[in-house]
């Protein structure tokens, strides 16, 4: 199958850390991405972790990846009020495909 | 310059309207998509080119017809639409058709139809 699942929404207190959860279910993915949508825009890549890393850190951001469990997480540390957005996690599904998949979106609303 | 731009930002079209939604970048690459997002849902994809050539179309409706008059540029003509149609349409580009190149999206189009 190529359902990418994450929970619809999260909350939490500026200055907090977030952490954001997607399962997938293709297990030959080689890439898989975060992309952040504001309201009434487009993606915005955030990040993204090759198969063969556990972890991957840029600033802000820590993405974990488990490939046993096909569990991929996102951790935003010292949430900000900017940081409020939906949240998609993506998979290619395939090396020699184009085609990407995205999961269901986790809004993240992000309160003073 | 990571930007893929498209136009119009907005679009509403009647039902019999033909039109033509519009993406370019830029940033030398030659792949280029058609997503289709309703309103809190994911991006579902359309169509694909690689190297100016449509390598996948997700069996859309023949009423969408896609265009690539060159690596920059890519094209959405619209006719005969839905009401259900309605929805956000995001471009975007990769480096290359096919292997693991982030694709970088539009600020998408909200269409309308009535």
């Amino acid at each position: 199958g190529e359902d990418v699942e994450q929970s619809l929404f999260l909350s939490v207190r500026e200055g907090d850390s977030s952490v954001i959860n997607c399962t997938y279910t293709d297990s030959s993915s080689t890439y898989l991405y975060w992309y952040k949508q504001e309201p009434g825009a487009g993606l915005q890549l955030l990040t993204y972790i090759f198969s063969n890393m556990d972890m991957k850190q840029d600033q802000r951001l820590t993405v974990l990846l488990n490939k046993k469990d096909k569990h991929l997480s996102l951790r935003i540390a010292d949430t900000q009020t900017g940081d409020s957005a939906i949240y998609f996690c993506a998979e290619k599904g395939g090396e020699n495909t184009d085609k990407l998949i995205f999961g269901t979106g986790t809004r993240l609303q992000v309160f003073p | 310059d990571t930007e893929v731009t498209q136009t119009p930002k907005h679009l509403v079209m009647g039902m019999t309207n033909k039109k033509s939604l519009k993406c370019e970048q830029h940033m030398g690459h030659r792949a280029m998509y058609w997503y289709k997002q309703k309103a809190k849902k994911p991006p579902e994809l359309m169509f694909v080119y690689s190297y100016e050539k449509l390598s996948i179309n997700e069996s859309v409706p023949s009423r969408f017809s896609p265009e690539c008059p060159n690596s920059s540029l890519l094209n959405l003509h619209l006719h005969a639409l839905q009401p259900e149609d309605s929805a956000l349409y995001l471009c975007a580009s990769s480096q290359r058709g096919w292997g693991d190149y982030e694709q970088y999206f539009g600020p998408g189009t909200r269409l309308t139809v009535t």
